[in-house]
């Protein structure tokens, strides 16, 4: 039983490079959440899906697109990485709206240089 | 807006009490909780909906106060393995899609 899977675990980028991150679940969820979190900040939505072939923006869109292509997985992508972006990336799932816990991967340590 | 968390930081010796605090200035429907070891990804520990139910787990119990928008996680007799940051996450009446909002984190040191 896998839970949430995040690939890869560490990444160092060169300002201007792209990259995509995968998120997989096994659990049948059916709601998605990529986070990023920077020291002192707590945790801050990126963008979700409600299901596949949805996605929607969170709090911090702005640098990043998503895809949800097939139900279990959940791709992150930055097209030109900046600076700013480095931080540590979380993909979560629930599978009910608002009622259960999230469920999360164990993270992407990304750094743009 | 991020929910508030106080304190920011407490360091116990093994046995004794903590509570942590989370306050939203919206109103709220759902609190989280979540405790993150350095270097690993969140766990989530409980929820509690609105109604000002009390929830518990092990030593670890935590209330909702809906008509004052807060909620208070109580770790007693506390264990080294209580270490760690704990997040709240809370989510607003027609909030879509589970979407939690995180405070900002308060570190929790139990030393022997």
């Amino acid at each position: 039983n896998a839970g949430v899977t995040q690939t890869p675990k560490f990444r160092v980028l060169k300002t201007g490079q792209s990259m995509t991150l995968l998120c997989a679940q096994d659990m049948n969820h059916e709601y998605m959440y990529w986070y990023r979190q920077d020291p002192g900040m707590g945790l801050r939505l990126i963008h979700y899906s409600v299901g596949e072939g949805t996605t929607a923006k969170g709090e911090v869109p702005d640098g990043y697109n998503v895809s949800r292509l097939k139900k279990q997985n959940f791709l992150l992508g930055l097209e030109s990485a900046a600076p700013s972006q480095t931080s540590v990336y979380f993909c979560a799932s629930s599978y009910r709206q608002g009622a259960d816990g999230y469920t999360f991967g164990s993270g992407t340590r990304l750094t743009v240089v | 807006q991020q929910p508030v968390q106080s304190p920011q930081a407490v360091i116990l010796r093994e046995g004794e009490d903590a509570v942590i605090n989370c306050s939203s200035s919206k109103a709220l429907y759902s609190v989280h909780w979540y405790r993150q070891k350095h270097g690993e990804a969140p766990v989530f520990l409980m929820i509690l909906l609105k109604g000002g139910e009390q929830k518990g787990h092990e030593k670890i119990s935590a209330s909702f106060n809906e008509k004052k928008q807060q909620s208070s996680l109580y770790l007693t007799a506390s264990q080294l393995s209580y270490s760690g940051t704990y997040f709240c996450g809370t989510t607003g009446p027609g909030t879509s899609y589970g979407k939690l909002t995180f405070g900002q984190g308060t570190i929790l040191t139990v030393h022997p």
